[in-house]
């Protein structure tokens, strides 16, 4: 089975600053990554995804992620964050085990915006 | 719009008094299944159905039910709910399989079993 891990459960940022937050993943085979965002109060929403091709992706508000397979890694960043970035972010890996085609998600990093 | 509707939206509830929550998606996806999010843990698989009438368990899926009669909803039974029940629920659908796998989430159920 797959595992993800989002070792920064918490991580505080000024606003404006650059971020990154970690996301490493097992897998022995092709798997394809999520990153959700939870704004409060409301369910996950795709912010990016990795199916194939270019290891850099690009989603909505200015995040970005980089697949690397050799550090099984797929990292979040932002260049300059905002207020309105302040959510908990997901990354997640697909597995397919029995025709389910199921989402495993890491624990969650929670975003605070510093004003 | 494209969405999936959960309801309720709040409960509390008893010990042992069975509970319905529903899940409608209007975006005709073969695969739907069921999360629970606790602090600490992210979300956590409970269910999942790949079509009309094929259900299976998931990671978690001790003290719940689900059936799959129509493809558009897919609700989640607790018959005797527990306190350890207690937790955020997302109800999911996805057209599955490979490169359609981007989920589309409800707005999530907060149930408090006291």
């Amino acid at each position: 089975a797959q595992s993800v891990t989002q070792l920064d459960s918490q991580v505080p940022v000024f606003e404006e600053a650059p971020v990154e937050l970690r996301c490493n993943y097992s897998s022995s085979v092709s798997v394809y990554l999520f990153w959700y965002v939870q704004y409060p109060n409301q369910g996950l929403q795709l912010l990016l995804k990795y199916l194939s091709g270019s290891t850099l992706v690009k989603g909505i508000n200015g995040f970005e992620a980089e697949f690397n397979k050799s550090q099984t890694s797929f990292h979040l960043r932002k260049p300059s964050v905002h207020i309105s970035d302040t959510a908990e972010y997901f990354c997640a890996v697909s597995e397919t085990f029995r025709g389910n085609e199921k989402l495993t998600f890491g624990t969650g990093t929670r975003l605070t915006i510093i004003p | 719009e494209a969405q999936v509707t959960q309801n309720p939206r709040y409960l509390i509830t008893v010990t042992g008094k069975k509970l319905t929550v529903t899940c409608s998606q209007n975006m005709n996806h073969e695969y739907m299944s069921w999360y629970r999010q606790d602090p600490g843990l992210g979300l956590r698989q409970i269910y999942y159905s790949m079509n009309v009438e094929v259900t299976d368990k998931g990671d978690v899926p001790e003290g719940y039910k689900v059936s799959r009669k129509e493809k558009r909803n897919f609700p989640l039974i607790l018959e005797s709910p527990s306190p350890n029940q207690t937790s955020l629920y997302f109800c999911a659908s996805s057209y599955g399989r490979g490169i359609n796998t981007e989920a589309f989430f409800g707005q999530g159920t907060r149930l408090t079993v006291v």
